[in-house]
């Protein structure tokens, strides 16, 4: 079976400091996707990024950055120098490869950035 | 490009009644997805369609809730009678299927209240 843990439920941070948000994966394929959606107060899920269960290559784009470790089935992602933009709930999410497409999410972690 | 496009944005029925939730997707977005998030949760896979076929619809409470897919263009999704629990934000997204992943967009959703 798949599932997807977001372990904390609440952050808050105040401006510019770093956040990390924490996801452990169980699946027993060997092939698989993980992603991050984000998903403002307005209510629509945004993608931030996909990786496949081939690709542990960790990754920086911008502000955002991402940590992949298939040893310890962790998919964290770090928000650096945060803003109150980012506010919003962060959700970890699953795909089997042979689903088309269908997720599975973890709980979700609702960020909060004090100005 | 118009993103995934829902109606009506909110709506709030007594326990018992039919509410229809409408969906457009993205132009030639060949598969279509709807989602329940009940408050505090991750989204949930009801239904996938490809094209006008279904694909999995495992998780759907198949008693009280159906969808359909004409065309293979716009989707709706009914419930009849709602319940108490299935107050939620029901999600739509559709995917174009290409290359070696299905990536998905969300919609706005649709909040539901069951009074």
């Amino acid at each position: 079976a798949q599932k997807v843990t977001q372990a904390q439920t609440e952050i808050s941070v105040v401006e510019k400091e770093d956040v990390t948000l924490d996801c452990v994966y169980e699946t027993r394929d060997t092939t698989y996707y993980l992603f991050w959606y984000k998903q403002p107060p307005s209510g629509e899920l945004v993608f931030l990024i996909r990786r496949n269960s081939f690709d542990e290559q960790n990754e920086i784009s911008g502000r955002y950055s991402w940590n992949f470790q298939k040893s310890t089935s962790s998919f964290n992602f770090t928000i650096t120098a945060s803003q109150v933009v980012d506010s919003a709930v962060y959700f970890c999410a699953l795909d089997r490869g042979s689903t088309l497409g269908r997720l599975y999410f973890g709980r979700g972690t609702q960020l909060t950035v004090w100005p | 490009e118009a993103g995934v496009a829902q109606s009506p944005r909110y709506k709030i029925i007594e326990k018992r009644q039919s509410v229809a939730f409408w969906c457009n997707p993205i132009s030639g977005h060949a598969t279509l997805y709807w989602y329940q998030q009940i408050l505090g949760q991750g989204p949930k896979l009801l239904i996938q369609f490809q094209n006008n076929g279904v694909v999995d619809d495992s998780q759907l409470p198949k008693d009280r809730f159906s969808a359909e897919r004409l065309k293979g263009v716009d989707s709706t999704l009914k419930i009849q009678p709602a319940k108490l629990e299935d107050s939620a934000v029901y999600l739509c997204a559709s995917s174009l299927n290409t290359g070696d992943y299905y990536e998905q967009y969300f919609g706005p959703g649709t909040r539901l209240t069951v009074t």
